[in-house]
């Protein structure tokens, strides 16, 4: 089983440029995170979207926005990305349902550099 | 919103002893206790939950324990060995799906052979 899928796991991009990074899950859940990881502060959520068609704001999502394109996907994009946006970006998803809503599943983190 | 404090964020301990991390929530209303184990390169996994209708639940060599009134719980794991280390992490959490969830800083955990 595949789990949690992101793309890339690698990118640099230089300041102002746009990018989006993917994220898809086969485990049939219903809630899906994104977070940031920076050194000393933990994980950080970004946005999150507990069900198909909604999306809400986390602790820091100034810079970012998402879209969940269906059940299984769930993208962050960056419009114009800034030094303060390096960090490691991890998808997360959860299965939602009334029983069982407890464990989150991390895919394996996308590293992105601006410079 | 929720708030977590994680502590210490480093911690050291030699091979076979046992080692404690503390954790602080803010919400009264947070009702689930997940902690997550990375380890180097990877996606954080949950290695135990606590839910607070009960103050403390074991998992062989790792427990957690919490106390609502104080808003604080903890996670225990004894005999330490050497693939326990790796960075932790404590959340906190309304049981519901909708809910956000919010972590702690991090534990940078090293196992001294």
């Amino acid at each position: 089983n595949a789990g949690v899928t992101q793309t890339p796991k690698f990118q640099v991009l230089k300041t102002g440029q746009s990018m989006t990074l993917q994220c898809a899950q086969d485990m049939n859940h219903n809630s899906m995170y994104w977070y940031r990881q920076d050194p000393g502060m933990g994980l950080r959520l970004i946005y999150y979207s507990a069900s198909e068609g909604t999306t809400d704001k986390g602790e820091v999502p100034n810079g970012y926005n998402v879209s969940r394109l269906n059940k299984r996907e769930f993208s962050l994009r960056l419009e114009s990305a800034a030094p303060s946006q390096t960090s490691v970006y991890f998808c997360a998803s959860r299965k939602g349902l009334a029983r069982n809503t407890g464990e989150l599943f991390f895919g394996e983190g996308s590293r992105l550099t601006v410079l | 919103g929720e708030n977590v404090e994680q502590h210490p964020s480093t911690l050291s301990v030699q091979e076979g002893d046992s080692a404690v991390i503390k954790c602080t929530y803010s919400d009264s209303a947070s009702n689930y206790f997940p902690w997550y184990k990375q380890e180097l390169g990877k996606g954080p996994q949950l290695i135990i939950d606590i839910r607070s209708n009960v103050g403390e639940k074991k998992d062989q060599r790792i427990a957690v324990t919490l106390n609502k009134t104080a808003k604080h719980f903890s996670l225990h794991i004894t005999e330490t060995q050497p693939e326990d280390s790796a960075v932790y992490f404590c959340a906190a959490t309304r049981y519901s799906s909708a809910s956000k969830i919010i972590f702690g800083s991090g534990t940078r955990l090293s196992i001294r052979p």
